[in-house]
């Protein structure tokens, strides 16, 4: 079975810090990984996806995630936090190679940013 | 662009009410989900329908049933409410490709509390 692992429920940093949010998967499969963010009452939106083409993964506000094979990991990065990154973040992986799998969801890191 | 539309919003039943939440997607997407959100348990799988016609049971689909109207629309019964099923609902979808890492599309939720 699939799953991932966030490690810390609440992470706080500092405006202009770094943000790393961790995220570790098990998989018998190369893996289909996702990061989406999650403002207050609302919905989940797409952060990034991981793709066989690249380890290093871009995607929108500045993030981005290190598909990590050796270590099951595929953890968040930020270079600069800023105040409107307050969120809670969820990793997610697909079950298996068939298109329409079903996600795993992890439990989700609330990140805090302090002025 | 409107994605994928859930209503209501908000709605608070008392023990032993029915409900039905409702879900459309625009997208022409296959698949759709519904999946629960509880704090500090990320999201999980009710429900979910590989394509039009068709329906499997998720995680947690004990005391809950579905409906795929159409390609477009996909609704949530709550036959007999229960305390326990307060939580945020969220509908998803996303196309269906294999091998390739198609997202899920998320609903803004639905907040639902049983009294």
């Amino acid at each position: 079975a699939q799953s991932v692992t966030q490690l810390g429920s609440h992470v706080s940093v500092s405006e202009g810090a770094l943000v790393l949010l961790r995220c570790n998967y098990s998989s018998s499969v190369p893996p289909y990984l996702f990061w989406y963010v999650q403002y207050p009452n609302q919905g989940l939106q797409l952060l990034l996806k991981y793709t066989s083409a690249a380890t290093l993964v871009k995607g929108i506000n500045g993030f981005e995630a290190e598909f990590k094979k050796s270590e099951t990991s595929f953890h968040l990065t930020k270079p600069s936090a800023h105040m409107s990154d307050a969120a809670e973040y969820f990793c997610a992986v697909r079950r298996s190679n068939f298109g329409n799998e079903k996600l795993t969801f992890g439990t989700g890191t609330r990140l805090t940013i302090i002025p | 662009n409107a994605g994928v539309t859930q209503t209501p919003k908000f709605q608070v039943l008392k023990t032993g009410q029915s409900m039905t939440l409702q879900c459309a997607q625009d997208m022409n997407h296959n698949s759709m989900y519904w999946y629960r959100q509880d704090p500090g348990m990320g999201l999980r799988l009710i429900y979910y329908s590989a394509s039009e016609g068709t329906t499997d049971k998720g995680e947690v689909p004990n005391g809950y049933n579905v409906s795929r109207l159409n390609k477009r629309e996909f609704s949530l019964r709550l036959e007999s409410a229960a305390p326990s099923q307060t939580s945020v609902y969220f509908c998803a979808s996303s196309e269906v490709q294999l091998y390739s890492n198609q997202p899920q599309h998320f609903g803004d939720g639905t907040r639902l509390s049983i009294l």
